[in-house]
């Protein structure tokens, strides 16, 4: 079965820090690759997505994240975090034929230190 | 503002009872679906709808029942048979052709808490 690995449950973070949050997925076809976010008492709500094109896609905020076919992987990453960065980020992946169905990763509570 | 309201926030059931969860969007959508979401797991579809008077089943279907009556609407009831029902319940709704096979945008509600006791 199609599964998506976050590794990191909890990640902590002083102001101005450089972010990196890992997603692997296991499928080895054509997939959809989006990053959510879920901000402090508001909606899980988009952040980005790649389809096809130039893997590294930018997202809103300052976020950006890579697609690197042969790690099966989309990273997020931001060069500097804010103190309003502090949510919790969901990795899913579409794979192509699994209609209108989205793997879930298990999320990154982030936490950033003012 | 459009969005997707769900009531209510939060909930508790004693074992054997049937709750039903609203989930209502004023964006127009034509898909709704139903997420649950448990500690450390990532979000599991139960049920979805593309169209009015139309709804599939997802991946942990079995223990619920869904509707789709009315394009705005999608009411999910927890029913007895859901052996472990205390969850966190997310709907969300996209356009027609723009949901995860689409541009993948899913619009959420802020969700349900149930508490069975």
């Amino acid at each position: 079965a199609q599964s998506v690995s976050q590794h990191n449950h909890h990640v902590i973070l002083s102001e101005a820090a450089s972010l990196e949050l890992g997603c692997n997925y296991s499928y080895g076809g054509t997939v959809n690759l989006f990053w959510y976010v879920q901000y402090p008492g508001q909606h899980l709500q988009l952040l980005l997505k790649y389809f096809s094109g130039d893997p590294l896609v930018k997202g809103i905020k300052g976020f950006e994240a890579e697609f690197i076919k042969s790690k099966f992987s989309f990273n997020l990453r931001k060069p500097s975090v804010q103190w309003s960065d502090t949510a919790e980020y969901f990795c899913a992946v579409n794979v192509m034929d699994s209609n209108y169905q989205l793997i879930w990763g298990a999320g990154t509570k982030l936490i950033i230190k003012p | 503002d459009g969005g997707i309201t769900q009531s209510p926030k939060y909930l508790f059931r004693k074992e054997g009872q049937n709750v039903t969860l609203s989930c209502e969007q004023n964006l127009n959508h034509d898909a709704m679906y139903w997420y649950r979401q448990d500690p450390g797991q990532g979000l599991r579809l139960i049920y979805y709808s593309q169209i009015v008077n139309d709804f599939q089943k997802g991946d942990i279907a079995e223990g619920y029942s869904v509707s789709r009556e009315k394009k705005e609407s999608f009411p999910l009831t927890v029913t007895s048979a859901q052996k472990n029902p205390t969850a966190f319940y997310l709907c969300a709704s996209s356009r027609w052709g723009q949901g995860p096979l689409g541009t993948g945008e899913l619009f959420f509600g802020e969700g349900s808490r149930l508490t069975v006791l």
